[in-house]
């Protein structure tokens, strides 16, 4: 069966390192989008992707970076880490249709920066 | 922003009522989704709206939108403890999916 997931499940880091979660789709999706999600705030969209070389920023994009050199694949990395950057992470994609599709999640990263 | 506001934050209901949760949003979408995430869990997409459509069906489940107000509802019936969890709504313009702050639901058995 097709999936997305993600890795690691729990990561821990200090503050000034650089962190990059994995997210892996075999829907062979067009689209994949990272978002973080923190209490108070659902989920905020950080960076998203319609295919491959394609990355655009999203509502909070600062500190964060993210490449597509396959369909499978949009890593997301943490340039240096920084104690806001504590959250929850997902990764999600979906068909790429104009009027727009359905997505799937993975079950989350959760990160820590200490 | 296209973000959805969910509304109320939080609701407490008995089991066998019914639960209705509130989105508003800011812009143009070409469709409205539903979503429900149980603790610790990833987002399982419930049900999809498109802009021209008015009301949907699936199951429990009924959502209707209304594009004049910006505005959806997701009703659940006869509802379950299983359906405890939190509910967002996600706003799509051109494949941008944005979400609000979701409803927190409790069904007490």
């Amino acid at each position: 069966d097709a999936e997305i997931t993600q890795s690691p499940r729990h990561k821990i880091t200090e503050t000034g390192r650089q962190v990059t979660l994995a997210c892996h789709q075999t829907w062979n999706h067009n689209n994949m989008f990272w978002y973080r999600q923190d209490l108070g705030h659902g989920l905020r969209l950080i960076h998203y992707s319609y295919g491959v070389q394609d990355t655009n920023k999203g509502e909070v994009s600062d500190g964060y970076s993210v490449s597509r050199s396959n369909t499978e694949d949009l890593p997301l990395t943490l340039e240096s880490a920084a104690s806001s950057q504590t959250s929850v992470y997902f990764c999600a994609s979906s068909e790429f249709r104009g009027e727009g599709t359905e997505a799937f999640f993975g079950q989350g990263t959760r990160l820590t920066v200490v | 922003s296209q973000q959805g506001e969910e509304d109320p934050q939080a609701l407490s209901i008995q089991e066998g009522e019914n639960a209705t949760m509130n989105c508003s949003y800011k812009t143009s979408i070409n469709n409205l989704q539903w979503y429900r995430q149980n603790s610790g869990r990833g987002l399982v997409h419930l049900i999809l709206i498109r802009s021209n459509e008015r009301e949907k069906h699936s199951g429990r489940l009924r959502v209707t939108l209304d594009t004049s107000k910006k505005s959806s509802s997701l009703l659940i019936t006869a509802s379950r403890a299983a359906d405890t969890a939190s509910y967002f709504c996600a706003t799509t313009l051109n494949n941008d999916m944005r979400f609000g702050a979701g409803t927190r639901l409790t069904v007490k058995p």
